[in-house]
């Protein structure tokens, strides 16, 4: 069935240090992928997505790219912040589920800075 | 714009009981989603709603059944709780359900534990 694996964590990192988070995911079809994030206290939210292979997702700094031939949608950011700091899901949509609101997640890779 | 709104924030039931958690969806949007997390599973996809008809349904047991109303307020319903349905319960609603991949916005959960 569909799957992402994402690696564990915690990740701590100083600050402007370069961030990877590593997803990898086995589907059927061609999925859309994406990476949500959860800072303390607040609700999921969309970080950023891409819909087909070779797309490249990016936003507030972090940028992912859709490898089908590695199946994988790593997550990077160049320079992390303190505010940085915050849980990081990496998901899937069934492609079963044309709407798209049927996610499969990643078990989330938390992530700390600090200054 | 206030987000999604859930009710309530925590649940405390015993063994057998029965509960209904509620979800207010992002004026205007009208679908709504129900995922389970817990430290084991991660996030699971409970089941979607969309125009008062569940649209998708994750592979939950049927104790676990929702509603939604013409307003696009949904309700879910655990039924015979057992004590590994303790666990934060997530809402999520989507503004556009015919557009594939439309970012999906959290609520912060109905914390439940089951006694």
């Amino acid at each position: 069935g569909n799957s992402v694996t994402q690696m564990e964590g915690p990740v701590t990192l100083s600050e402007e240090a370069f961030l990877t988070i590593n997803c990898t995911y086995t589907a059927t079809g061609y999925p859309s992928l994406f990476w949500y994030v959860q800072y303390p206290g607040e609700g999921l939210q969309l970080l950023l997505k891409a819909t087909k292979a070779d797309d490249k997702g990016s936003n507030k700094g972090f940028e992912a790219t859709y490898r089908k031939e590695t199946t994988s949608f790593h997550l990077e950011k160049g320079s992390v912040q303190v505010s940085d700091s915050a849980v990081y899901f990496c998901a899937l949509s069934d492609p079963a589920n044309q709407a798209g609101t049927a996610l499969i997640f990643g078990k989330g890779t938390t992530l700390s800075v600090s200054s | 714009k206030a987000g999604v709104t859930q009710t309530p924030r925590y649940l405390i039931k015993t063994r057998g009981q029965q509960v209904t958690l509620s979800c207010s969806p992002i004026s205007g949007h009208r679908s709504v989603s129900w995922y389970q997390q817990t430290p084991g599973q991660g996030l699971q996809f409970l089941f979607e709603y969309f125009s008062e008809t569940q649209r998708n349904k994750g592979n939950f047991p049927g104790r676990f059944s929702g509603r939604q109303f013409s307003n696009s307020r949904s309700e879910m319903n655990v039924s015979t709780l057992e004590l590994g349905d303790s666990a934060l319960y997530l809402c999520a609603s989507s503004l556009e359900a015919t557009k594939p991949n439309s970012p999906l916005h959290f609520g912060n959960g109905t914390r439940l534990t089951v006694t």
